[in-house]
C-alpha cells in the first residue's frame, strides 16, 4: 500500500490568488494523478504528473491554470492559479503502485479549497 | 471518451443486501474498479474486474459482463459503517495505463 500526505488539508482563499498543494508519497512511484472533486460530485482527472517530463493534462484543464511540478518520484505539487469561486473544490492526489495495474489507486485525504 | 452511469442514491436497512449497478461506454476497455468514499475521506479501493464474472472479497462482491458493458457491486450483511458513496471507474485504452475515469457515484444510506 501507499501512504499519501497532502498539504494543506483545507484553506480559504481570496479570489485572484494562487495556492500550491503538496503531495508526498511514502514510496517511489512512476505516475501521480491529480483529481478534482466538487462536493457530492465525481472525481475528475486534472492531469498525470510524470517525473522528469511535462504533466499531461486532460481536456478542459490547462497548464497555465494548474501548473504541476514533479521533482522526484515521491513528491508533486499542484498550483491552482488566479482562483475564482468556481475553483472551490477538493483536490486529490493519487498514485498507482508497481509495474502492473490492478485497478487500484491510492488517494490522499484531499485538499479542500474554498475561494471567496 | 468514456461515460459511466450509476444510480445516484440507494437506501437499505442493516443486514440487507444491496446491489449498485454501473453501465459504461468506452473504447478499449481494460477493467472496472469500485471505490468507497466516506464523507470527508479519501476514496478507497474495493475491487477490480478485468474479466467476466464475480469477484468476492468478504462481504463485498463485484461482477462484470464485458459483452453488456455492465458491472455491479454487491454488498451483503449491510452495516451502518457501509453508509458512503460508491464509485465505479473504468480503465480504458485511451488513457494512460493507470488512468481511471470515475462514475458520478452512488450514495448508499444504511438505516437501522
Amino acid at each position: 500500500s501507499a501512504v499519501i500526505s497532502q498539504k494543506p488539508s483545507r484553506d480559504i482563499c481570496q479570489r485572484g490568488t494562487s495556492l500550491t498543494i503538496q503531495c508526498q508519497v511514502d514510496s517511489q512511484v512512476t505516475m501521480m494523478f491529480w483529481y478534482r472533486q466538487q462536493p457530492g460530485q465525481s472525481l475528475t482527472l486534472i492531469a498525470t504528473a510524470n517525473q522528469g517530463s511535462e504533466a499531461t493534462y486532460e481536456s478542459g484543464f490547462v497548464i497555465d491554470k494548474f501548473p504541476i511540478s514533479r521533482p522526484n518520484l515521491t513528491f508533486s505539487t499542484l498550483t491552482v492559479s488566479n482562483m475564482s469561486p468556481e475553483d472551490s473544490s477538493i483536490y486529490l492526489c493519487s498514485v498507482a503502485l508497481g509495474t502492473g495495474f490492478t485497478g487500484e489507486l491510492f488517494f490522499g485525504e484531499g485538499s479542500r479549497l474554498t475561494v471567496l | 471518451g468514456q461515460s459511466l452511469e450509476q444510480p445516484s442514491e440507494v437506501t437499505a436497512v442493516e443486514g440487507a443486501i444491496v446491489q449498485i449497478n454501473c453501465t459504461y461506454q468506452t473504447s478499449g476497455f481494460y477493467g472496472l474498479s469500485w471505490y468507497q468514499q466516506h464523507d470527508g475521506g479519501a476514496p478507497t479501493f474495493l475491487s477490480y474486474n478485468a474479466l467476466d464474472g464475480l469477484e468476492e472479497t468478504g462481504r463485498f462482491s463485484s461482477f462484470l459482463s464485458r459483452s453488456d458493458s455492465y458491472g455491479y457491486l454487491l454488498l451483503q450483511e449491510l452495516q451502518m459503517k457501509d453508509s458512503a458513496s460508491y464509485f465505479c471507474a473504468v480503465r480504458a485504452r485511451s488513457g494512460s495505463a493507470r488512468q481511471l475515469t470515475f462514475g458520478s457515484g452512488t450514495q448508499l444510506t444504511v438505516l437501522p
